[in-house]
């Protein structure tokens, strides 16, 4: 069964601009969540869907925002773009509680300039 | 507020050699926890994962122990073969349906 998977793999944008990336779920699976990683910061909890509704965003500005669609599959916008939003962001996908555990897509990389 | 610590953040072994990795976690009121390898600029790749109400789980030459009392859990790899070098996330899965990570171990086997 096909796993996650993130598009595109890597992004470079220039401050300012806005970005938007994209996740497809595993099939049957309605919870996407988003991380981003850093060098610096670790892995941090972004933001999780489940059912087109949000019910759980972390410690990120308002800049960073989400959405999920009827099939499942979640998109993530970051915009005014900052040098610091240059990270590797890796979303997750899980049957609904988190009960069965997450999988991970592959990640896209963002480099901002 | 959760926190996930690993010990050690890098380790360094000749190949062959049995080793544990250490995660420890201040808050016990959690679902499960999730080991995950990381290659360099990759994804997370899930290697076990444990619910709270177990106290083990094993897949191949791993071997994951947790003790939710204590906020403490080890992956042991055996025989450890320079394919396994990578760096290892622990996390843990509570209410809000987020994991929260350490900041991993970086593993090195030496051929």
């Amino acid at each position: 069964k096909a796993g996650v998977t993130q598009t595109p793999r890597y992004l470079i944008k220039t401050r300012g601009q806005q970005v938007t990336l994209s996740c497809s779920p595993i099939s049957g699976h309605r919870s996407v969540s988003w991380y981003q990683q850093t060098p610096g910061q670790g892995l941090q909890f972004l933001f999780e869907y489940f059912s087109e509704t949000q019910r759980n965003k972390g410690n990120f500005p308002g800049r960073f925002s989400g959405r999920q669609f009827s099939n499942s599959r979640s998109e993530m916008n970051v915009s005014t773009l900052e040098l610091g939003d240059s990270a590797l962001y890796l979303c997750a996908s899980s049957a609904g509680t988190g009960a069965y555990g997450y999988t991970f897509g592959s990640g896209t990389r963002l480099t901002v300039v | 507020k959760q926190e996930v610590t690993q010990i050690p953040a890098a380790l360094s072994v000749p190949e062959g050699e049995n080793l544990v990795l250490n995660c420890s976690f201040t808050d016990s009121a959690i679902y499960n926890l999730q080991w995950f390898r990381q290659d360099p600029g990759k994804g997370l790749t899930s290697l076990l994962l444990i619910q709270s109400s177990q106290r083990e789980q094993t897949s191949g030459r791993l071997n994951a122990s947790l003790d939710k009392s204590s906020g403490r859990s080890t992956l042991y790899i055996a025989a450890s073969q320079p394919g396994d070098s990578a760096t290892y996330l622990c996390a843990v899965s509570q209410a809000g349906n987020m994991l929260t990570f350490g900041g991993g171990t970086r593993l090195m086997v030496k051929p």
